[in-house]
């Protein structure tokens, strides 16, 4: 256990419908990060956030993904209208920011499936 | 962009040792190394800044050649427990943004 946390572990929904992931940091952790991984690939870097501040987002990133990490606290990640392409497991991670850069903490993920 | 691993699996007996590449046809400012078990979370292994630093821990070392884009991880007497999946994260330019390679399956029978 790392100590980031991700909630819900799955979710299973139809196409077409919102869904909406939540991820805890390691409380001193400033900065946090969403990524995708589907099977038999490494993670895909979706955005990241300093603070409260988004400061990258992926130009693979459709407009139906957005993001948000208010008071710099907890991050959460909405999927409009999900397609079945966006199945995969989405992973969060934090780290401090003490050097030049930095060692990522993983939380478990959350696994979504769309029917 | 992408980086390219190789090779993609590789199967050792315990005690065997082993070597990961992450090669990458950008400019490179840190390489970062994690290990994923079926089902879990990557775990952090290392990060290599440029500048051409080795570094390790316990039998799990890399190297950085920031000349030819690329990291060498090695494994020395790989033990049950270092069977998963490693992952390099490459950061071109320091902006936190990981670019993965699709990554190594390792397997260790005893």
């Amino acid at each position: 256990d790392t100590g980031v946390s991700q909630d819900p572990r799955h979710k299973i929904t139809k196409r077409g419908q919102n869904v909406t992931f939540r991820c805890d940091p390691i409380s001193e952790h400033n900065r946090l990060y969403w990524y995708r991984q589907t099977l038999g690939q490494g993670p895909e870097f979706l955005t990241y956030f300093q603070n409260e501040a988004q400061l990258e987002k992926s130009r693979l990133l459709s407009d139906r993904f957005s993001a948000e990490r208010p008071k710099g606290s907890f991050s959460t990640l909405e999927i409009q209208r999900t397609e079945q392409g966006d199945s995969a497991m989405y992973l969060c991670a934090s780290s401090l920011s003490v050097g030049p850069t930095d060692e990522q903490f993983f939380g478990p993920g959350t696994r979504l499936t769309v029917l | 962009q992408q980086p390219v691993q190789s090779p993609q699996a590789v199967i050792l007996r315990e005690g065997e040792d082993a070597v990961i590449n992450c090669s990458s046809s950008k400019a490179l400012y840190s390489v970062h190394w994690y290990r994923q078990k079926h089902g879990e979370a990557p775990v952090f292994l290392m990060i290599l800044l440029k500048g051409g630093e080795q570094k390790g821990h316990d039998k799990i070392s890399a190297s950085f050649n920031e000349k030819k884009q690329q990291s060498s991880l090695y494994l020395t007497a790989s033990q049950l427990s270092y069977s998963g999946t490693y992952f390099c994260g490459t950061e071109i330019g320091s902006n936190y943004q990981l670019i993965w390679g699709a990554g190594t399956k390792l397997i260790i029978k005893p």
